[in-house]
């Protein structure tokens, strides 16, 4: 069990650009969350996938966000025309869901985070 | 958007002193988790702790729910400079398991 891996751990570019993170989650995971967390604050949730399935994204994640699973291993969010309000952490993390009892409340492992600043 | 509160914002006591933190939210829930964040790092998954349950215990860590008042708390016995960091608890409604945290309580353990 090597934990949730995100890449790269810290970005910095510049406004307009578009950037992706990577995020491989625990071995055998079927689910796979997005949060973004700025300073000072608790994460906040940005969407969630079953397996390649997206089930459901946050009013947050705008138009420029987009997020995939293609195989149901890893994922990337990507962010495009970035924006200074974009710099925040970006956290990954996964979790082993039952289709017996899909929400019996299982334990969320979280990855140690993706900084992005945009000047 | 954050689902509650942790209250106190923050906390500063002395190594071997015990500390708690609360949580508040606002829904109904199917279970409450709590996580530790070290400045800059990832969360660290600490305990689960279910809708059916009113007490969890793991090694120095205590913590309570109580769902009639939406609230649970979270005791650090034998406090120790490492546990310095924030606490969040997160909650996960009925029907989903996305987690919804809190706005943290930030620890510090001086020696």
């Amino acid at each position: 069990d090597t934990g949730v891996s995100q890449n790269p751990r810290h970005k910095i570019t510049k406004r307009g650009q578009n950037v992706t993170f990577r995020c491989d989650p625990i071995s055998e995971h079927n689910r796979l969350y997005w949060y973004r967390q700025t300073l000072g604050q608790g994460p906040e949730f940005l969407t969630y996938f079953q397996n390649e399935a997206q089930l459901e994204k946050s009013r947050l994640l705008s138009d420029r966000f987009s997020a995939e699973r293609p195989k149901g291993s890893f994922s990337t969010l990507e962010i495009q025309r970035t924006e200074q309000g974009d710099s925040a952490m970006y956290l990954c993390a996964s979790s082993l869901g039952s289709p017996q009892d899909p929400f019996s409340g299982n334990t969320i492992y979280f990855g140690e985070g993706s900084w992005l600043t945009v000047v | 958007s954050q689902q509650g509160e942790e209250d106190p914002q923050a906390l500063s006591i002395q190594e071997g002193e015990n500390a708690t933190m609360n949580c508040s939210y606002k829904t109904s829930i199917n279970n409450l988790q709590w996580y530790r964040q070290n400045s800059g790092r990832g969360l660290v998954h600490l305990i689960l702790i279910r809708s059916n349950e009113r007490e969890k215990h793991s090694g120095r860590l205590r913590v309570t729910l109580d769902t009639s008042k939406k609230s649970s708390s979270l005791l650090i016995t034998a406090s120790r400079a490492a546990d310095t960091a924030s606490y969040f608890c997160a909650t996960a409604e009925w029907g989903t398991d996305k987690l919804i945290f809190g706005t943290g309580t930030r620890l510090q353990v001086f020696p």
